[in-house]
């Protein structure tokens, strides 16, 4: 199963800019990078997601790098309601979606 | 537009009891089907996905089962519940075509004393 590693947590000031890494090296050609943010206790919530362009839209942009071996969502500025565990999962169709244990972002004021 | 509904939010059983959660899915035909559990802490197992009526694949060894009755349905179930089994239960669908975006529900949280 294609796979996925990002930082176990990272910490962001309010009103700057926050770029989240993930690594996704055994990415196949057909898998679609996505992204989910968690706010505690809800369901996630989809933010983004690409295949082989930086993409954008009101939440977040991503970055994908040109050997698609990596991504990095980006917040462009960061607010306290931004704070959640950011998941990045590749998305094949094929059914089996697998999330890995994703970055938590706290956001100081 | 396309709904997802989960229920029940909160449940708290006793060691041994059987489970029931139900997730409907609206305004879509044919989707993709998921359940997944959260446990303390972070991260998502995937407990079982269906790509249609009747077809369940099955993630991980334990003493819980999935059906798809039907189309907009998707049920997880046990017979005796564990005291492991405590945690957060997530439905979520895509179209299984395309980006195949997750929409997830609002979670199930089961206490198991």
């Amino acid at each position: 199963d294609a796979k996925t590693t990002q930082p176990n947590s990272m910490e962001s000031n309010e009103e700057e800019p926050v770029h989240l890494p993930c690594n996704h090296s055994t990415i196949s050609g057909t898998d679609y990078i996505h992204w989910y943010r968690q706010l505690p206790s809800q369901g996630p919530e989809y933010v983004i997601h690409g295949l082989t362009s930086n993409v954008n839209n009101r939440m977040a942009s991503l970055a994908i790098a040109e050997d698609r071996k990596s991504s990095t969502l980006i917040l462009h500025r960061a607010t306290l309601r931004d704070a959640a565990v950011y998941y990045c999962i590749l998305n094949n169709q094929g059914g089996k979606l697998i999330f890995g244990q994703g970055t938590e972002l706290s956001v100081k004021p | 537009s396309q709904t997802i509904h989960q229920w029940p939010a909160t449940l708290v059983q006793p060691v041994g009891s059987p489970l029931s959660l139900e997730c409907t899915v609206e305004g879509t035909s044919n989707p993709n089907l998921y359940w997944y559990r959260q446990a303390a802490g972070r991260g998502l197992q995937l407990l079982f996905y269906s790509v249609g009526i009747g077809q369940i694949s099955s993630e991980v060894p334990q003493n819980l089962s999935a059906s798809r009755p039907q189309d907009w349905q998707f049920i997880l179930s046990s017979k005796k519940l564990l005291l492991s089994d405590s945690g957060f239960y997530l439905c979520a669908w895509s179209k299984g075509s395309g980006a195949n975006v997750l929409t997830f529900g609002a979670g199930s949280r089961l206490t198991v004393l």
